[in-house]
């Protein structure tokens, strides 16, 4: 069964850092590109940044261009978020997610973790 | 980038009735790669169709997907009490990657 459990939200404030991460189990992590997806509070689905199974190809959605790296380590089946300057709007559920196909990046998501939170605030 | 629009908002139905939600893009999708997701309060996404019309891994055959180009509809023939959720509409085929329509609300 596969499995994806976040780790790494809280209560932040503007313009500080926070790195978030996404255990997976169950499937072979080194197979699949794994994005995050977020939802602000009573919001809908938002994809934020995807990498591949190599770490070959990295995206980002343009609001968390050049402020949010994301990251794998395939030999600890770990996906990462490190999220610098954090603005209000960043505040939402973070979503770890498993990408469909093996091998490629088709951008549906056929497994989801829980979610961490991640509140931004002073 | 395409825009999806989901209607209706909100679908107030009854058990064992059947809910058509329409999904629809400001320009035709590639490959018709479209997917839906259901949403319970306090869960995480799952998969149910993609495709547009290609059910996932153990989504019952009440599950329906239909549509090309820049109209899709995710179809549940008998609502039964666990469907009442958000389902989501997502476009998969453009180069914005995933991109996610707003929601419709299926309730009682």
């Amino acid at each position: 069964e596969v499995q994806l459990v976040e780790s790494g939200g809280g209560l932040v404030q503007p313009g500080r850092s926070l790195r978030l991460s996404c255990a997976a189990s169950g499937f072979s992590f080194d197979d699949y590109a794994m994005h995050w997806v977020r939802q602000a509070p009573g919001k809908g689905l938002d994809w934020v940044s995807d990498i591949s199974w190599n770490s070959g190809n990295i995206g980002y959605a343009d609001s968390v261009k050049g402020r949010f790296t994301i990251s794998r380590d395939n030999a600890k089946n770990s996906l990462y978020l490190q999220m610098n300057s954090l603005r209000a709007e960043d505040t939402a559920l973070y979503y770890c997610a498993k990408d469909a196909l093996l091998g490629v990046t088709t951008y549906y998501f056929d497994s989801w973790g829980q979610g961490t939170l991640v509140t931004v605030s002073s | 980038e395409i825009v999806l629009t989901q209607s209706p908002g909100t679908l107030s139905l009854s058990p064992g009735e059947r809910a058509t939600l329409s999904c629809r893009a400001s320009q035709s999708v590639r490959n018709n790669y479209l997917a839906w997701y259901q949403q319970k309060p306090g869960q995480a996404p799952r998969l149910l169709i993609y495709g547009a019309s290609s059910r996932a891994t153990g989504i019952p055959d009440r599950f329906s997907g239909s549509g090309s180009g820049t109209d899709f509809t995710l179809t549940i023939s008998r609502l039964e009490p666990e469907d009442f959720a958000v389902y989501y509409c997502q476009q998969y085929g453009s180069s914005a990657r995933g991109t996610f329509g707003q929601g419709t609300k299926v309730e009682i």
